[in-house]
């Protein structure tokens, strides 16, 4: 069964930088029958998607953010990850890594990791 | 970018009433649209996709219609669990757009 987890700082100080990492259980992330997403909720307030991941190493960023996020995939460790430099408080948000699944009219976003807190403060 | 317009922000109902939410976006996404619940604290999970698709394991009181800009999602005999906030979400089109949710509260 496939499990998504998020690991990373719960605390990170404005300016600097935010990294997370998703660990990939039960299914390979060297497959191009996935795409991997992050998605983000500040708290109290609605969901924002941030960035979808191919196979093929394709990238999509949410344009207001583009300026300040890396994204990667690591085979070996079958994990992929996030980076937000220059972070502000507008940045603490729940942060979750997605997977959807590339087929035709399978929707997106299928199966979500349960989300770790981050916290932009000084 | 592809505006979702959610509404109602918020509804309230009792057990055993039938729910409507309504989800229109600001240009044509055929049928491409899903349907998420988010229990308080916890992370999103899928109902529908593809507009009317029942995500494998969803209670058939869930089901979704519409195509193009108009999308409802229908909640037949509110069960106490599905009280939660509801998400619309678009993936025609890069950047992907959320709706802006849903809350629907025990009245």
């Amino acid at each position: 069964q496939l499990q998504l987890q998020e690991s990373g700082p719960g605390l990170v100080k404005p300016s600097e930088t935010l990294s997370l990492t998703c660990t990939v259980s039960g299914a390979s992330i060297d497959t191009s029958a996935y795409y991997w997403a992050w998605i983000r909720q500040p708290p109290g307030k609605g969901l924002e998607w941030i960035a979808t991941l191919y196979h093929s190493g394709s990238t999509y960023y949410t344009p207001s953010l583009e300026s300040r996020i890396t994204t990667s995939i690591d085979t070996s460790r079958n994990q992929f990850s996030l980076t937000l430099t220059s972070v502000t408080a507008a940045d603490t948000a729940t942060y979750y890594c997605v997977r959807s699944m590339m087929i035709t009219y399978a929707g997106e976003f299928d199966n979500w990791g349960q989300g770790t807190l981050v916290t932009v403060s000084s | 970018d592809i505006q979702m317009t959610q509404s109602p922000s918020s509804l309230s109902a009792s057990v055993g009433d039938r729910v409507t939410i309504t989800c229109r976006a600001s240009q044509d996404i055929r049928k491409d649209l899903g349907w998420y619940q988010q229990i308080a604290g916890k992370a999103p999970k899928r109902l529908i996709y593809a507009a009317s698709t029942l995500q494998s394991g969803v209670p058939s009181r869930f089901s979704g219609s519409g195509s193009g800009t108009e999308f409802t999602l229908t909640i037949t005999s509110l069960q106490p669990e599905d009280f939660a906030t509801y998400y619309c979400l678009q993936h025609n089109t890069y950047p992907r757009t959320f709706g802006q949710g849903t809350k629907l509260e025990m009245k």
